[in-house]
């Protein structure tokens, strides 16, 4: 079954650190992938999304993902973490066989250390 | 700025009671949905409106209905509500039918039913 997973449930790094969030997909077809971010209290934000051409794409807040076919991956990426960036993401994945809906996976949580 | 607005966001229900959460979008949207989150779950989609009258049941519709009498308003229905359904109700709004457009979430609705 088509299904997408976020490995870790929490992740800690320190304020300016780098940050790089797991999502891998299982899809058969070319998926439509997708970050977003829920901040507490907030409902969820598109940070970036992919669904062809170059395998890197850059989002809001200084994020970016590098979709790799081969590893079924599409991992978020930061190269200096801020405070303001603790929150929970969430990746997702569309596509043909899913008609008009996203599947989305059990979310990261982020805490950022000072 | 686009909205989506879910008019209770803290709800305390007992069991049996119905139960509605409201949602209104100002974005001329056509698409709706309701999401249920739940940690270590996600998101998992509870149902989805295409149009004014029109409905389609999502991954978890057991025990939840819809509304959409009107574009902009899509409300969900817990005819009976049970322990069970503790959990916060996102609401969410797109303006494409394809599963690539971007998802505009509300903030929120957290329900206990006790």
């Amino acid at each position: 079954a088509q299904s997408v997973t976020q490995p870790d449930i929490h992740i800690t790094v320190s304020e300016g650190a780098s940050l790089e969030l797991r999502c891998n997909y299982s899809y058969g077809a070319t998926p439509y992938l997708f970050w977003y971010v829920q901040s507490p209290g907030q409902g969820l934000q598109l940070l970036l999304k992919y669904f062809s051409g170059d395998t890197l794409v850059q989002g809001i807040k200084g994020f970016e993902a590098e979709f790799k076919r081969s590893q079924s991956s599409f991992n978020l990426r930061k190269p200096s973490v801020h405070w303001s960036d603790a929150a929970e993401y969430f990746c997702a994945v569309g596509g043909r066989i899913y008609g008009n809906k996203l599947v989305f996976g059990a979310g990261t949580i982020l805490r950022v250390k000072s | 700025d686009v909205k989506v607005t879910q008019s209770s966001r803290y709800l305390v229900k007992r069991t049996g009671e119905k139960v509605f959460l409201e949602c209104v979008q100002d974005m001329d949207h056509e698409n709706m949905f309701w999401y249920r989150q739940d940690p270590g779950l996600g998101l998992r989609l509870i149902y989805f409106s295409y149009d004014v009258k029109m409905k389609e049941k999502g991954d978890i519709p057991e025990g939840y209905s819809v509304s959409r009498e009107k574009k902009e308003r899509f409300s969900l229905i817990l005819e009976s509500a049970s322990t069970n359904q503790t959990s916060m109700y996102l609401c969410a709004s797109r303006k494409t039918a394809s599963n690539t457009g971007e998802l505009f979430f509300g903030e929120g609705s957290r329900l206990t039913v006790l």
